[in-house]
């Protein structure tokens, strides 16, 4: 069984900082895939970076960056100079190999960005 | 704007009812993906289709069905509501099932069981 552990349920951090969000996760699988999303208060989900358990290097896209430290089953997200406008959920989530696609999510961490 | 559509926005229902959503994948996506999100279970997976197959399922009640037309397009069918229902109902869709592939999220439905 597949496990996504957000231990932060609410994080604060001032504009233009820069500001990590924790995510464990537990498989016995070894191949993997590990994906961040953002919900702001509208509601949608936005695919914000997604790192592969095989992928060499940690992935990043634009402001982004996944911290993946593969032994201690970590996928940090690393957002860098906070804007006012990244205050919202994020959620980490694990998708398994193969075929068979059942995503297992975290609970999420609810990211406040103040002026 | 992620390309991927939901109708209806909201949905106010009383229970017992029957409802269905309707999900629009963005242009050229063959998988479609259903997902409840709500306070006390967190975001769940429901079910995927594949063009037009079914290829995965979640915790998805038996209350509850799906199907992906020969359009692409989907729908989710929620019969008999009950109060615990009420929740946000996610769309997502991806170009394939490949694991890289990243899934593109509507806006979502909120259904309110009344």
């Amino acid at each position: 069984a597949q496990k996504i552990t957000q231990t932060q349920p609410g994080m604060f951090v001032q504009e233009k900082e820069a500001v990590t969000l924790d995510c464990t996760y537990d498989t016995s699988d070894p191949s993997y895939g590990l994906f961040w999303y953002k919900q702001p208060s509208s509601g949608e989900m936005i695919f914000l970076i997604y790192q592969g358990s095989y992928d060499q290097q940690n992935a990043t896209e634009g402001r982004y960056s996944l911290n993946f430290q593969k032994a201690r089953k970590s996928a940090n997200l690393v957002i860098s100079a906070s804007q006012l406008g990244d205050s919202a959920m994020y959620f980490c989530a694990m998708r398994p190999p193969g075929g068979s696609y059942i995503p297992t999510f975290g609970r999420g961490t609810s990211l406040i960005v103040h002026p | 704007d992620s390309g991927v559509t939901q109708t209806p926005k909201h949905l106010i229902t009383a229970t017992g009812q029957r409802v269905t959503l309707r999900c629009s994948p963005r242009s050229g996506d063959l998988s479609v993906y259903w997902y409840q999100q709500s306070l006390d279970q967190g975001l769940q997976f429901l079910i995927q289709y594949y063009n037009g197959e079914e290829r995965a399922k979640g915790n998805i009640l038996e209350r509850f069905s799906a199907q992906q037309f020969p359009d692409l397009h989907s729908e989710l069918n929620l019969s008999s509501l009950e109060l615990g229902d009420s929740a946000l109902y996610f769309c997502a869709s991806s170009v394939g099932q490949k694991i890289t592939d990243t899934q593109y999220f509507g806006p979502g439905t909120r259904l309110t069981v009344l």
